[in-house]
């Protein structure tokens, strides 16, 4: 089956980079999500690399090999939160989530 | 403005049943897929099921398999899920969100639902 794998937490200090993956891509574009506490996630990343209008051009993301990374420059305390990564499946049609990724801003 | 509302959960004895409903408005309703996305208390995303725009093509997590169906109306604007034969495990908050292929995006702000005897 399709796992996507992300580390569980990531921490950084406000005004620097935070990086986060997403392993084991083998099909499909990646897509990132934020969820903050009690929230509904909301996207801000899409098809690798496409933002969102009204999501800050702080939020970037590659994917290169097996690997989708979303990268948050410039982090600041309200970036603190939960990021899950997405594909869809085609050989399978199924989605498929990462297992998240606590991103705590020290 | 975009908008999913989902409502119907609620608490179930373990091999119950239970429909879900998520009323769209915003958007061109028939011009997506749909998805079901849920979430146990404390733990992370999980797909459940997604649909085509005109309902002719569904799937399904192996987790869910055989006891959800997924279905829509286009005339009113609303995505559903009959759940069925529903266990402790099917505990989480059940959200909709418009697409299915591709990103889901947005999405509603969730339907609590507790299996428990």
């Amino acid at each position: 089956s399709y796992v996507l794998t992300q580390p569980p937490s990531v921490s950084v200090a406000p005004g620097k980079t935070a990086r986060i993956t997403c392993g084991g891509i083998h099909t499909g574009s990646a897509h990132w999500y934020q969820q903050q506490p009690g929230q509904a996630p909301v996207v801000v990343i899409y098809d690798d690399s496409d933002r969102p209008s009204g999501i800050p051009e702080r939020f970037s993301g590659s994917n290169s090999g097996n690997t989708a990374t979303l990268t948050i420059s410039r982090v600041e305390a309200g970036d603190e939160a939960d990021y899950y990564c997405q594909v869809w499946d085609g050989f399978s049609d199924h989605g498929v989530f990462g297992g998240g990724t606590k991103l705590t801003v020290l | 403005e975009v908008q999913l509302l989902e409502s119907g959960g609620g608490v179930v004895r373990p091999g119950g049943s239970l429909r879900l409903s998520c009323a769209a408005s915003g958007f061109t309703f028939d011009d997506y897929g749909m998805s079901w996305v849920r979430q146990p208390p404390g733990k992370g995303l999980e797909w459940v099921s997604s649909i085509n725009w005109n309902g002719d093509s569904t799937d399904y997590a192996d987790s869910v398999k055989g006891r959800f169906t997924i279905s829509r109306d286009n005339a009113k604007k609303s995505l559903y899920v009959q759940m069925r034969s529903l266990r402790a495990e099917d505990t989480a908050i059940y959200y909709c969100a418009r697409g299915r292929i591709g990103r889901f995006d947005p999405w509603g702000q969730g339907t609590l639902v507790t299996v428990s005897a």
